[in-house]
């Protein structure tokens, strides 16, 4: 098991809501990357964080934001939820400069 | 543009043959290439990477992986599958010109029979 803890383990939503979804990053590790992955597919890059700003984001509208806090840990919150958001949401952590990401067991969030 | 591809959707082998799970990339730049495992309702799990170097690189749990260059592969292999191997495999690739963007492939689910 690697260090990286998500919170919550499973979400229902409706559709309109919004949602906050947190990670707990291993420890000593300051950048956060997260991931959706839709059913039956590979996970696709949302964004990753490093010193509490945005360092990077995939194809994601910006209604897919995110913090960082001081002390490592991640936010992603969704805002205005759609169907097609239901996925498993995965959190990410790594040391900046180093290539391999530790992932945590993440979030499967339904929206209905 | 930054890509992965995994071929087979499912793999199927015997206890104690080899395996192979294949992947091939597309990248600008030198690739970063990993492979990571899931079971089922977890996380990923790190098995191993290439950044520079030996073309096999060794990684846990037995497996390794085999880096072409001039086939634009990454393939991952094991000598004798396991039951307990049975999962699902994700090639993924660092983004060349954004080091901070990874892409995964779609998965290869392998199953191992006794």
């Amino acid at each position: 098991e690697t260090g990286v803890t998500q919170s919550p383990t499973h979400l229902i939503k409706t559709r309109g809501q919004q949602v906050t979804l947190r990670c707990s990053s291993q420890s000593g590790h300051n950048t956060v990357s997260w991931y959706q992955q839709a059913l039956g597919q590979g996970p696709q890059f949302i964004f990753q964080y490093y010193r509490e700003e945005e360092n990077g984001r995939g194809n994601f509208p910006p209604r897919f934001s995110g913090l960082q806090f001081p002390n490592y840990s991640s936010e992603l919150n969704v805002n205005a939820l759609e169907l097609d958001d239901s996925a498993l949401y995965l959190c990410a952590s790594s040391l900046a400069g180093r290539e391999t990401q530790y992932f945590g067991p993440g979030t499967r969030l339904l929206v209905l | 543009a930054q890509s992965v591809a995994q071929p087979e959707d499912q793999v199927n082998v015997a206890e104690g043959n080899p395996l192979t799970v294949k992947c091939t990339y597309s990248v600008s730049g030198n690739p970063y290439l990993f492979w990571y495992v899931q079971y089922p309702n977890r996380g990923l799990q790190f098995l191993l990477k290439y950044i520079t170097g030996d073309n096999l690189v060794k990684g846990s749990y037995g497996f390794e992986a085999e880096f072409n260059k001039s086939q634009t592969s990454f393939h991952l292999k094991k000598p004798s599958a396991l039951v307990s191997d049975s999962a699902l495999y994700f090639c993924a690739v660092r983004d060349g010109g954004n080091f901070n963007k990874f892409y995964f492939g779609s998965g290869t689910k392998l199953n191992v029979k006794p």
